[in-house]
């Protein structure tokens, strides 16, 4: 069974350039999750997607951040303009489903490490 | 709100010693507990869950962890450490009744293992 895909792998802007992050989940999970991850600190969500709905978008500075799953599939997290501070690694994560009864493991791909300059 | 800790920083152990890394956690209702276990540059691999049932919860790699509802602690154990366990361990909880996002993680900041020979 083939992972979570994530792509590029490594990216350096300058601020106020704009950048784009790809995620492919694993086939058939219906729940797909990006996560910044600070360098020194534990990953911290984004945004939440059932299929292709937003379920949590609490976190999302969205002045500047916006993601997209528009078939339920595959999915693009963009910054624009970037910061300083958005320097981090960009997790995405897929799970079966969700559920409050059932907690499903959730598969991360490898990240795509971001730096601002 | 939901909150996990993870005290220690880092925790250094001789190869064959026993092991543990600890996490408490607060959440309002019941806590889903997980711990995650991340290499160099890859994303965050599952090690286990606590859903319910036994406190002793066995997982991957020989590791496992110990669900104390009256310390509000999910610490890791491993009976005999080995050098290729050095890595960066990440717990996490979901809180079964919170009202918001399902399936929502709030991870800890982690903590460094490494075993010397």
């Amino acid at each position: 069974e083939a992972g979570v895909a994530q792509s590029p792998r490594y990216k350096i802007i300058e601020k106020r350039q704009s950048v784009a992050f790809w995620c492919n989940p694993i086939s058939g999970h219906a729940t797909l999750y990006w996560y910044q991850q600070i360098l020194g600190q534990g990953p911290k969500l984004l945004i939440q997607f059932q299929n292709n709905g937003v379920v949590d978008d609490s976190q999302l500075p969205k002045d500047r951040f916006s993601a997209e799953r528009l078939k339920g599939v595959d999915s693009t997290l963009k910054i624009q303009p970037a910061k300083l501070e958005d320097s981090a690694v960009y997790l995405c994560a897929s799970s079966f489903t969700i559920s409050r009864t059932v907690s499903y493991e959730q598969y991360f791909g490898p990240g795509t490490r971001l730096t601002v300059t | 709100a939901q909150s996990v800790a993870q005290p220690e920083d880092q925790v250094n152990v001789a190869e064959g010693n026993p092991l543990t890394v600890k996490c408490t956690y607060s959440v309002s209702g019941n806590p889903y507990l997980f711990w995650y276990v991340q290499y160099p540059n890859r994303g965050l691999q599952f090690l286990l869950k606590y859903i319910t049932g036994d406190n002793l919860v066995k997982g991957s790699y020989g590791f496992e962890a110990e669900f104390n509802k009256s310390q509000t602690s999910f610490h890791l154990k491993k009976p005999s450490a080995l050098v290729s366990d050095s890595a960066l361990y990440f717990c996490a909880v979901r809180d079964s009744d919170y009202g918001g996002s399902q399936g929502n993680l709030i991870f800890g900041k982690g903590t460094k293992l490494s075993v010397k020979p």
